[in-house]
């Protein structure tokens, strides 16, 4: 049983194009996150979502959009994609808000050429 | 000064010895302090949180945390080859938008056989 899962497991694409990211979490927590992990391996946080609302968005270009339509699943949208873009993007989940232990998922490598 | 710093690395120690490994944070405020592990190609998976002051034992892994000195580490007992891979450190610090999670570079470790 996988505990958070994404889609696409890789995705590679074109500079300019718009690509979605999926993310789903069977652990019943009512907090979610996006995460970027770049080439040099710092993992930084982009957004999170508290019971499908909003609570922390990093600055972050407004190419990338989360959206959260229940609180098991938050996908994110990136439009006009860039070269920098490029690395890997983590979905975590944790229950009680963003005090708690996290849980990640697999994992996206998505690689803009 | 970066909010939570590490030791890049690497730091290489025989099999059956004790790897220690530090992490220092800047939020005094910080109320959540956690250690991930990941291995390459891998998404961080949790291996302890410590909320409290003093040492906290899990199996081979102690955490130990000091909130005057703004310090947090974790000791692997007993080092295996398998636990050779990259050790996140993790803080809850406060935000714009309340609490938020800022990941350590992180800390590769080696064990050799």
């Amino acid at each position: 049983d996988t505990a958070v899962s994404q889609t696409p497991k890789y995705l590679v694409t074109q500079m300019g194009n718009d690509k979605s990211i999926k993310c789903e979490q069977n652990l019943g927590h009512d907090t979610m996150y996006w995460y970027k992990q770049d080439s040099k391996k710092f993992l930084k946080i982009m957004f999170s979502y508290n019971n499908k609302e909003l609570i922390i968005n990093e600055t972050v270009p407004n190419r990338f959009s989360p959206k959260s339509p229940d609180k098991a699943h938050l996908n994110l949208h990136i439009n006009s994609l860039e070269l920098g873009d490029s690395a890997v993007y983590f979905c975590a989940s944790s229950q009680g808000g963003t005090t708690y232990e996290q849980y990640f998922g697999p994992g996206t490598r998505l690689t803009v050429t | 000064q970066k909010e939570v710093e590490q030791n890049s690395g690497p730091l290489s120690v025989p099999e059956g010895a004790i790897a220690s490994l530090n992490c220092t944070y800047s939020d005094r405020g910080s109320q959540s302090f956690f250690w991930y592990r990941q291995y390459s190609g891998k998404s961080p998976e949790l291996i302890m949180s410590i909320y409290s002051n003093g040492d906290k034992e899990d199996g081979r892994f102690t955490a130990q945390l000091n909130k005057a000195s703004q310090y947090v580490s974790l000791l692997i007992r007993d080092s295996q080859p398998s636990d050779s891979a990259t050790y996140l450190c993790a803080v809850n610090t406060r935000g714009t938008g309340g609490f938020k999670t800022i990941f350590g570079a992180g800390t590769r470790l080696f064990v050799k056989a």
